[in-house]
């Protein structure tokens, strides 16, 4: 089964700009949506961004999504204490999900 | 407003089975793929399997295939996840999810399953 790898944890300060990787192969991400979802501690997850750098309705625009290759990218500009969540990648190929990134706020 | 309300989770011992439900209402559910996705504990994410608008196209992650079976019953507005011959690794929490646009775009709030002697 194909992993989308990402980094464990990021950090920066309030109303700084994080961004968080997500790195496949040209059978992944290379040919497939990439979607991202946020997770706070015991809830579900929601969903961030859909075919790469669409938002869905009410998800502010201080979360972007881009795709370049086989890697994906989400960022969050003017951070904020309740972005401190996992966020996940994932593709549509076999719907693998990334490993999941920690954002805290410094 | 879409929801999805999952039940049926609880503690089984290996090698049993349970059965979970998800109801979905606030859209025409037979018109929607839908997915079972699950989370073990302190673990990331893992897609199950899917099932298509009519049932008839149904897909699994290799680790389950021939003993976590998918289903809906349109008629009902629900979706079904039949497990048998567990084990310890399918202790999850348990997540159905509307597919929309390649994503999973609305998600329940879950059922634990725990897989335990």
């Amino acid at each position: 089964q194909s992993v989308l790898t990402q980094p464990p944890s990021v950090s920066a300060a309030p109303g700084q700009k994080v961004t968080i990787s997500c790195s496949g192969s040209s059978s992944s991400i290379g040919n497939n949506y990439v979607s991202w979802y946020q997770q706070f501690p015991g809830t579900a997850p929601k969903l961030l961004i859909y075919e790469n750098d669409k938002r869905p309705s009410g998800i502010p625009d201080r979360f972007s999504g881009s795709k370049s290759g086989t890697s994906a990218t989400l960022g969050i500009t003017g951070l904020q204490t309740g972005d401190e969540a996992d966020y996940y990648c994932a593709t549509w190929d076999r719907k693998v999900f990334g490993t999941g990134t920690k954002v805290s706020v410094l | 407003e879409v929801q999805l309300v999952e039940s049926g989770g609880g503690l089984v011992q290996p090698g049993g089975s349970l059965r979970l439900s998800c109801a979905a209402s606030g859209f025409t559910f037979g018109h929607y793929w839908m997915s079972w996705v699950r989370q073990a504990p302190g673990k990331g994410l893992e897609w199950v399997a899917n099932i298509s608008p009519d049932g008839n196209d149904k897909y699994y992650v290799d680790s389950v295939k021939g003993r976590l079976t998918i289903s809906r019953d349109n008629a009902k507005n629900s979706l079904y996840l039949q497990m048998s011959s567990l084990r310890a690794e399918d202790t999850a929490v348990y997540y159905c999810a509307r597919e929309v646009a390649w994503s999973f775009e609305s998600w329940g709030q879950g059922t634990l399953v725990t897989v335990s002697s």
